[in-house]
């Protein structure tokens, strides 16, 4: 099993310009999540699912758009990069039951200049 | 105030050390988890708690809930334990929503 992937590892963006980071699971599982980290901040929620087309939005959602039209991916997309988006960015994934094991992807590191 | 809080912020310490870090929690929670981030790597679970203490290797984990206290202890600490670890909580509403502490960074010498 892969487990949580994420890509690509590395981007860099200009102000303005769209993209989707990419997150698959291959373990089955209902809940994914998109966290974002900077430094002194800790990780905090953008957008989460629970099951094929059922999303909801975390602490940070603003800026950032997503989709689950399968179990196995949750795309993240940037609607229009802005310097605040600068940051690392992680997939996770777990069972529904609350107080099971997330999994995580590698991360994605951003640059929006 | 943050609802998830560690202590310390920062660690150092020789190898052989016994480390305890700490995470204080100030909602109800279903389940608190000990995470751990090598410089510039990903994020691996090391455990989940509801009750009690589980232990891994020289790695351990204990929950007080009446407390809303958790810590982490390693034993015979080496290098390669050096990392920042993270605790982070299932909020009882919230299910799988997870609430991040700020994290610990450790570092050991040898």
């Amino acid at each position: 099993n892969a487990g949580v992937t994420q890509t690509p590892k590395f981007q860099v963006l200009k102000t303005g310009q769209s993209m989707t980071l990419q997150c698959a699971q291959d373990m089955n599982h209902e809940y994914m999540s998109w966290y974002r980290q900077d430094p002194g901040m800790g990780l905090r929620l953008i957008h989460y699912s629970v099951g094929a087309g059922i999303t909801d939005q975390g602490e940070v959602p603003n800026g950032y758009n997503v989709s689950r039209s399968t179990t196995e991916d949750f795309p993240l997309r940037l609607l229009s990069a802005a310097p605040s988006q600068t940051s690392v960015y992680f997939c996770a994934s777990s069972r529904l039951l609350a107080g099971t094991l997330q999994y995580f992807g590698p991360g994605t590191r951003l640059l929006v200049l | 105030k943050n609802e998830v809080e560690q202590s310390p912020q920062n660690l150092t310490a020789q190898e052989g050390e016994f480390i305890t870090i700490n995470c204080s929690y100030s909602v109800g929670i279903s389940a608190l988890h000990w995470l751990q981030q090598h410089p510039g790597g990903g994020i691996v679970s090391l455990f989940m708690l509801s009750s009690g203490k589980k232990k891994h290797g020289r790695l351990i984990a204990t929950i007080n809930i009446q407390e809303k206290h958790s810590s982490l202890h390693i034993t015979a600490s080496h290098p390669r334990d050096s990392a920042v670890y993270i605790c982070a909580v299932n909020q009882v509403q919230g299910a799988q929503k997870l609430v991040f502490g700020q994290g610990t960074r450790l570092t050991i010498n040898p």
